[in-house]
């Protein structure tokens, strides 16, 4: 069974510009979570996306948008980068509904996101 | 509130030696609890989880007891060993399960 898939591994960009991270999920898996990572730190819960809605955000501004599409894959999107959105964005999947079944959540292995 | 607290934020041990790690919640609400392992520059793997309904699980090496009442959990490595050497996240559900709480992670390092 294929993991949770995530693309590109790397991504450079600068100051201003816009990032577009994609994930697959699980086959199976209908619940997509997107996490930040910074160098060093814990994982910040970004989106909750479940049956291409998104359920839930964490504290993040709105330049931190994403969606899912019917086929349960989904996509980060962050505009106007800044510096300090140089992270590891992590995807995670998992069976419908999430935490509320007790679901847990599978990680792919992230997208690291570097701003010049 | 929702946060989840994580103790001690690095932890070194001798190889045989055991290892435990402490988790404080607090919705009282929570009652599914993850435990993963993150080894450096891999993805957070999950290694074991336990629901409200049982106090404690154990697989091979490693045990997850749950306390709901002082809302605390805790992973616990016996017989540790140098590929036990990473960083370990705990989690909870908060919010109405609307959204997952991670822990601030514990950088565990066997020493051989």
């Amino acid at each position: 069974e294929a993991g949770v898939t995530q693309s590109p591994t790397h991504l450079i960009k600068t100051r201003g510009q816009q990032a577009t991270l994609r994930c697959s999920p699980i086959s199976g898996h209908t619940s997509v979570y997107w996490y930040q990572q910074a160098l060093g730190l814990g994982l910040q819960f970004l989106l909750w996306y479940d049956e291409g809605e998104e359920r839930n955000r964490g504290n993040f501004p709105p330049r931190f948008s994403g969606r899912q599409f019917p086929n349960y894959s989904s996509e980060l999107n962050v505009n106007a980068l800044e510096l300090e959105d140089s992270a590891l964005y992590l995807c995670a999947s998992s069976l419908a509904l999430g935490w509320t079944g007790g679901q847990p959540q599978h990680f792919g292995d992230g997208t690291r996101l570097s701003i010049l | 509130g929702e946060n989840v607290e994580q103790h001690p934020s690095t932890l070194s041990v001798q190889e045989g030696d055991s290892a435990v790690i402490k988790c404080t919640y607090s919705d009282s609400a929570s009652n599914y609890f993850p435990w993963y392992k993150q080894e450096l520059g891999k993805r957070p793997q999950l290694i074991i989880d336990i629901r409200s309904n049982v106090g404690e699980k154990k697989d091979q090496r490693i045990a997850v007891t749950l306390n709901k009442t002082a809302k605390h959990f805790s992973l616990h490595i016996t017989e540790t060993q140098p590929e036990d050497s990473a960083v370990y996240f705990c989690a909870a559900p908060s919010g109405g399960y609307q959204k997952v709480t991670f822990g601030t992670g514990t950088k565990l390092q066997v020493i051989p």
